[in-house]
């Protein structure tokens, strides 16, 4: 089952603007990921946050993390037409080591204008 | 770079075919998966095995199969394919190393089948 849900499903800005998107979970996680795909690709991994962090920056990427309330925020900031994606965020729960299962959420389709 | 590739990226099949779906990846890793794509509903997983000829369910497991003969070929077999199996199924992989980032996975570029 789907526990991660992201909001929104859509996003459309201007290039420049700075660009957020949600995911809410259920359950008890180690770690949550972010992931994006271009259109007809593959997933491309971006940025991970462990459950004791609540902050992480990458380059124009930032994700927080509140675990009391079960969800995570990727914010991309000054946008670029090539930031057009979808972008996913997955969960991984405690105990999924051995696995290394994720729960992947529905996907925040992101437009950059030009 | 870990390099995870699909034996197709687009498919056309008729109702009733078995069809196999192969994902080689070169990076040694003991995890893979097999997932479905369609629009409004986001990933999901289909079979994922941990190691040579271990397999588990997913979320969606009827109509489909799996087998991990060798570490790095995963396959996914619909056995009598059907329409509501046209859909972009993308493959992955990860590894258990201490050291690797907990659970990252590697996808491969994806397969799109369509069953008439």
């Amino acid at each position: 089952s789907q526990q991660g849900e992201e909001d929104p499903q859509a996003l459309s800005i201007q290039e420049g603007e700075n660009a957020t998107m949600n995911c809410s979970y259920k359950t008890s996680i180690n770690n949550l990921q972010w992931y994006r795909q271009n259109s007809g690709r593959g997933l491309v991994h971006l940025i991970l946050i462990r459950s004791n962090e609540r902050e992480k920056h990458s380059g124009r990427l930032r994700v927080t993390l509140d675990t009391s309330k079960k969800s995570s925020s990727l914010l991309i900031t000054a946008s670029r037409a090539a930031d057009t994606a979808s972008y996913f965020c997955a969960t991984a729960a405690f105990g999924s080591g051995n696995t290394g299962k994720l729960i992947f959420g529905q996907g925040t389709t992101l437009q950059v204008k030009p | 770079d870990v390099k995870v590739t699909q034996s197709s990226r687009y498919l056309v099949k008729r109702t009733g075919e078995k069809v196999f779906l192969e994902c080689v990846q070169d990076m040694d890793h003991e995890n893979m998966f097999w997932y479905r794509q369609d629009p409004g509903l986001g990933l999901r997983l289909i079979y994922f095995s941990y190691d040579v000829k271990m397999k588990e369910k997913g979320d969606i497991p009827e109509g489909y199969s799996v087998s991990r003969e060798k570490k790095e070929r995963f396959s996914l077999i619909l056995e009598s394919a059907s329409t509501n199996q046209t859909s972009m199924y993308l493959c992955a992989s990860s590894t258990r190393l201490a050291g690797a980032t907990y659970n990252e996975q590697f996808f491969g570029p994806g397969t799109r089948l369509t069953v008439l």
